[in-house]
């Protein structure tokens, strides 16, 4: 298994521009989530899903989209890039069911908005 | 006041030392978590519990439920060991993790 995996690793944006940040797990896992780390700050949750075609908002949603068309992908979308926006994004994924389980973490896109 | 605090934010050590990592938090939780991040960034499981203590290798994780506590303790450190460490807990009910600072931690050889 490949795990998460995501990309680019490095991206840089300037101002008003749009992107997609990719994410793929080849574990079945229904819950997957996106993550930004900042300096000083712990890992906060921008948007979740808990299976295809369901999403939900997190603790930081705004001036990101996400859609879950499929179990494997979870794309996080920038309509349009803010420097407030330059950060570090984890995706990761675990099964749903039960109080118990790992979280896996992909490694992870450094983005940077001039 | 953050759900998770951890302290301390910073620890450098010698190799060799015993070092305590610690994590408090405020809420209910199912499970709590630690996880190490290495400074190429990935973040890495190392353990998760609700109740008592785990060990894998040199790494020990105890929690206490009542006073809403839990330390990672690694034994004879190496440099290897450097990395920023979090806790993280899932509060009851939700299926969301809440995470904490990180501690990053040094170890010299």
């Amino acid at each position: 298994n490949a795990g998460v995996t995501q990309t680019p690793k490095f991206q840089v944006l300037k101002t008003g521009q749009s992107m997609t940040l990719q994410c793929a797990q080849d574990m079945n896992h229904e819950y997957m989530s996106w993550y930004r780390q900042d300096p000083g700050m712990g890992l906060r949750l921008i948007h979740y899903s808990v299976g295809a075609g369901i999403t939900d908002q997190g603790e930081v949603p705004n001036g990101y989209n996400v859609s879950r068309s499929t179990t494997e992908d979870f794309p996080l979308r920038l309509l349009s890039a803010a420097p407030s926006q330059t950060s570090v994004y984890f995706c990761a994924s675990r099964v749903t069911s039960g109080s118990f389980y790992e979280q896996y973490f992909g490694p992870g896109t450094r983005l940077t908005v001039t | 006041k953050n759900e998770v605090e951890q302290s301390p934010q910073n620890l450098t050590a010698q190799e060799g030392e015993f070092i305590t990592i610690n994590c408090s938090y405020s809420v209910g939780i199912s499970a709590l978590h630690w996880l190490q991040q290495h400074p190429g960034g990935g973040i890495v499981s190392l353990f998760m519990l609700s109740s008592g203590k785990k060990k894998h290798g040199r790494l020990i994780a105890t929690i206490n439920i009542q006073e809403k506590h839990s330390s990672l303790h690694i034994t004879a450190s190496h440099p290897r060991d450097s990395a920023v460490y979090i806790c993280a807990v899932r509060t009851q009910g939700a299926q969301k993790l809440v995470f904490g600072q990180g501690t990053r931690l040094t170890i010299n050889p």
